[in-house]
């Protein structure tokens, strides 16, 4: 069965913190995705990877990095936590060379609320 | 820029009858459209999809329509089941990044079924 791991479920941090979120697939995927979710905005992309130790920004890259050593890891880093950094968000994964709607894969999320 | 909007946040609709989502979206390089659903505190799963060179693609209960012309998209669910509520997530993609999985998402709609 797939399985798309994102390790902490709920966080709160302060504001100013530096903050990890991890990601991790099993799925020998190549492309790993890290979205945001808000009420009233949907899914928004943050930054992707479609390779180890490659990545690209999306629609919103501000006040976050990544890191994609190992292909089964995608780490999202906001490097000081504000509070409009508060949102869930979703890990997703697919395998690169084209693509379905059931191919995939979203992370369960991890709600971070910074205070 | 809203690429992709679901201008109706909610939507109430009694058991066993037919529940239509709406979408439309700016954009006229998207030829892939897919359809997910989101229960709380869960990551989106895959409902359905249509590429463009389709006008309707049905699964079970979900059928999904395309206009290319007034780029207009629609969810119909027949019938309707208390199982159904959540938030349903509209999500396009262009031929260019097609081997990369990038999806842009609408807001969302939130779906409430009552028996």
């Amino acid at each position: 069965d797939v399985k798309v791991t994102q390790s902490s479920r709920y966080l709160v941090k302060r504001t100013g913190e530096k903050v990890f979120l991890e990601c991790v697939q099993d799925m020998d995927h190549e492309n790993m995705f890290w979205y945001r979710q808000d009420p009233g905005l949907g899914l928004r992309l943050i930054y992707f990877s479609y390779d180890v130790k490659m990545k690209e920004k999306g629609d919103i890259p501000e006040g976050y990095s990544v890191s994609r050593e190992k292909k089964e890891r995608f780490s999202l880093i906001l490097e000081s936590a504000s509070t409009n950094q508060t949102s869930m968000y979703l890990c997703a994964t697919i395998i690169g060379g084209g693509f379905s709607g059931n191919t995939i894969y979203f992370g369960e999320g991890s709600w971070l609320t910074v205070v | 820029d809203q690429q992709v909007k679901q201008n109706s946040p909610s939507l109430s609709v009694q058991e066993g009858r037919i529940s239509i989502l709406n979408c439309d979206y700016t954009n006229s390089m998207f030829d892939y459209f897919l359809w997910y659903k989101k229960y709380p505190a869960e990551g989106p799963t895959f409902l359905i999809s249509i590429s463009s060179i389709k006008d309707k693609n049905e699964d079970g209960r979900f059928t999904v329509f395309l206009n290319k012309s007034a780029k207009h998209l629609s969810l119909h669910i027949v019938p309707s089941q208390p199982g159904d509520s959540a938030v349903y997530f509209c999500a396009a993609s262009r031929g260019d990044s097609s081997n990369t999985g990038k999806l842009i998402f609408g807001q969302g709609t939130t779906l409430q079924v009552k028996p």
